[in-house]
Formats: C-alpha cells, structure tokens, sequence
C-alpha cells in the first residue's frame, strides 16, 4: 500500500493570505506526481503533472515544487481569493502503477 | 466539460440489490480508474483498466467488479448492496500512462436505503 499524505488536512485563511500544503509520498520508483483541485460539487481537476526533480510550476497564482529524492511538493497559493475555496488533491504515480491518492487539504478561504 | 461522462449520476436502491455504474472515458483515452469517495472520506482507488485489461486494484470489495468494453467504456457492477455502500463513485480517464493528467467525470452518487 502507498502512503501518500498531505498536511494540513484543512486550512482557514483570510483573503490574500498566502498559504501552503505538503504532499509526502514514498522516494523510491518515482513517476509522476500530479495536483488537482476538487471543489464542492464538482470532480476534481488537474493543476499541475510534474515528473523531474526539480520541478516548478506555475498556474496564475498557484505554484508548485517537486522533491522527487526525499518525497515531497509543495503547492502554493499567493493572495488567497473565496474563490480558491476547495479541497487540493495530490496524487503519487509509481513507475507503471496507478494515481494513489492522497486525503487532500481543504482550504477555506474567509473574504 | 472534461469529457469523461458517467451515468446515472444519482441512484438509489435498496440493500441487496445490484447496480451498474456507466464511464465514457475521454476520446482517445485508454485508461479508466475507479474511485469511491464516502462521506468525509477522500477518493479511494477501486479498479483501473487499461486498454481493456485489468491494470491495478486498490481497496476494492468481492461484491463489486469491473470491466472495461472493446469500446473502451467501463462498467463498475456493485451486488448485495450494503447502507455503507452509498457514496459518491467517480471515474476518471488518462491518455496512456499516469505522466498525463486524469479527467474525471462528474460521478454517480449512490444512496442505499
């Protein structure tokens, strides 16, 4: 069983607050690492896929990072608005395996 | 849209009874997973196929199988329903391997009474 786990489980921000969650997942066989945002209501979307060491990437205000050698990302999100409201999923791919998921953070940001 | 389309979205049965869940992956999709999410759970992984093989199993229960069609659509079969069934099934679809993002449908949300 892969352990994937994101810290914190939930979040309460107030608007432009910029926040940040962990994604911890095992080191070793590496694949990919995805994000994806899940708001209430809706299946969840993709953000980012990364797949190097090293990784950053960016989507407007949301960022991210990739520590493929010690098994974590970052996603970070500058100037919180309402409307990032949602549950922020990662999901750990190992070679030739399927996406595991992690149990996400819920971030709530107050206007 | 994400393309991925799963049907019924809501259904309720009674204990006992038996239900199939419907997933349409994206045009040129060959991979279909299988998610359960339950009430304040997070999404956990059932079932994925591949090209119309079995790929991977997660958590999944005896009473519940899959398949994926010549078509490339899935079916998720859920039997002898139980109360603790009743949650919210998603599937998703990737092009190839798990490097390329997934889209998700919109799910089937199933109640057992």
């Amino acid at each position: 069983i892969l352990n994937v786990e994101q810290s914190p489980q939930s979040l309460h921000v107030q608007e432009g607050d910029s926040t940040n969650f962990t994604c911890s997942f095992p080191s070793s066989n590496f694949y990919a690492l995805h994000w994806y945002r899940w708001e209430t209501a809706k299946s969840p979307e993709a953000l980012f896929v990364m797949t190097l060491n090293g990784d950053e990437k960016k989507k407007g205000r949301i960022s991210a990072t990739l520590n493929t050698k010690e098994g974590y990302s970052y996603l970070y999100i500058k100037g919180s608005q309402p409307e990032d409201s949602a549950t922020y999923l990662c999901a750990f791919v190992r070679a030739g395996n399927m996406l595991t998921f992690g149990g996400g953070t819920r971030l709530m940001v107050k206007p | 849209d994400s393309g991925v389309t799963q049907t019924p979205k809501h259904l309720i049965t009674a204990t006992g009874q038996r239900v199939t869940l419907r997933c349409s992956p994206r045009s040129g999709d060959l991979s279909v997973y299988w998610y359960q999410q339950s009430l304040d759970q997070g999404l956990q992984f059932l079932i994925q196929y591949y090209n119309g093989e079995e790929r991977a199993k997660g958590n999944i229960l005896e009473r519940f199988s899959a398949q994926q069609f010549p078509d490339l659509h899935s079916e998720l079969n859920l039997s002898s329903l139980e109360l603790g069934d009743s949650a919210l099934y998603f599937c998703a679809s990737t092009l190839s391997g798990t490097a390329t993002e997934a889209f998700f449908g919109q799910g089937t949300r199933l109640t057992v009474v």
